[in-house]
């Protein structure tokens, strides 16, 4: 098993400029999450889908930002127009279906810098 | 709300010490709980997990016991190892449809 995929592993952009970030999650999982990790937050649950649907967004911090889940196999989050304050590494997460026992397996995360 | 409070880091040993993390918790339910370790550069990655009360996790030498009467998860390890740096979070999940609420990590060094 190849893991949950994330790309690009690193993204550097100019403020304004338009930013994309995919994930794979395991085949199987129903669950998918994106997370952002600053040193000043911690670690931040952006948005969580099961079975492809949105379930919590409350987490996004703004209109910039938007995900997507369009099949059990991929997912985005996109924030458009980024911001310095954007500057983070973002992972994303899946999880099996069933039951409370089963815990998250993540990325090794995209981290992104907004100049 | 459902909670998970760890104690703040960072936290440096000497190689070969005892080491202790506290994990307390505040839950309406019977969760999961879960140790997770983030290396350099990677994501975090499951360490152990205990589902229910009095149940004890372990792997890697690292051990925690699912404490109801004192809602907590406190993480141990008899050896610590300069390999076992690293960000080290407390978490607790009600189901795979549900979000897992994770603590705010604990940064651990290790000297040699």
């Amino acid at each position: 098993d190849a893991g949950v995929i994330q790309s690009p592993r690193h993204e550097v952009t100019e403020m304004g400029q338009e930013v994309t970030l995919r994930c794979k999650p395991i085949s199987g999982h129903n669950s998918l999450f994106w997370y952002r990790q600053t040193m000043m937050r911690g670690l931040e649950l952006l948005i969580y889908f099961n079975n492809n649907v949105p379930i919590d967004d409350s987490g996004m911090p703004e209109d910039r930002f938007s995900a997507k889940m369009p099949n059990a196999s991929f997912s985005t989050l996109k924030i458009q127009p980024s911001e310095p304050r954007d500057s983070a590494v973002y992972f994303c997460a899946s999880g099996a279906p069933g039951t409370k026992y089963s815990p998250l397996h993540f990325g090794n995360g995209t981290r992104l810098t907004v100049t | 709300g459902d909670s998970v409070t760890q104690m703040e880091g960072p936290v440096t040993l000497s190689e070969e010490a005892f080491l202790t993390i506290n994990c307390t918790y505040t839950a309406t339910g019977y969760p999961s709980l879960f140790w997770y370790v983030q290396y350099p550069g990677e994501g975090l990655q499951l360490l152990l997990k205990a589902t229910k009360a009095d149940d004890k996790g372990s792997n890697k030498g690292f051990e925690a016991t699912y404490r109801k009467e004192t809602t907590s998860f406190h993480l141990e390890k008899g050896s610590v190892q300069v390999s076992d740096s690293a960000v080290y979070f407390c978490a607790l999940l009600y189901s795979s449809a549900s979000k897992i609420i994770f603590g705010s990590g604990t940064r651990l060094s290790i000297r040699p």
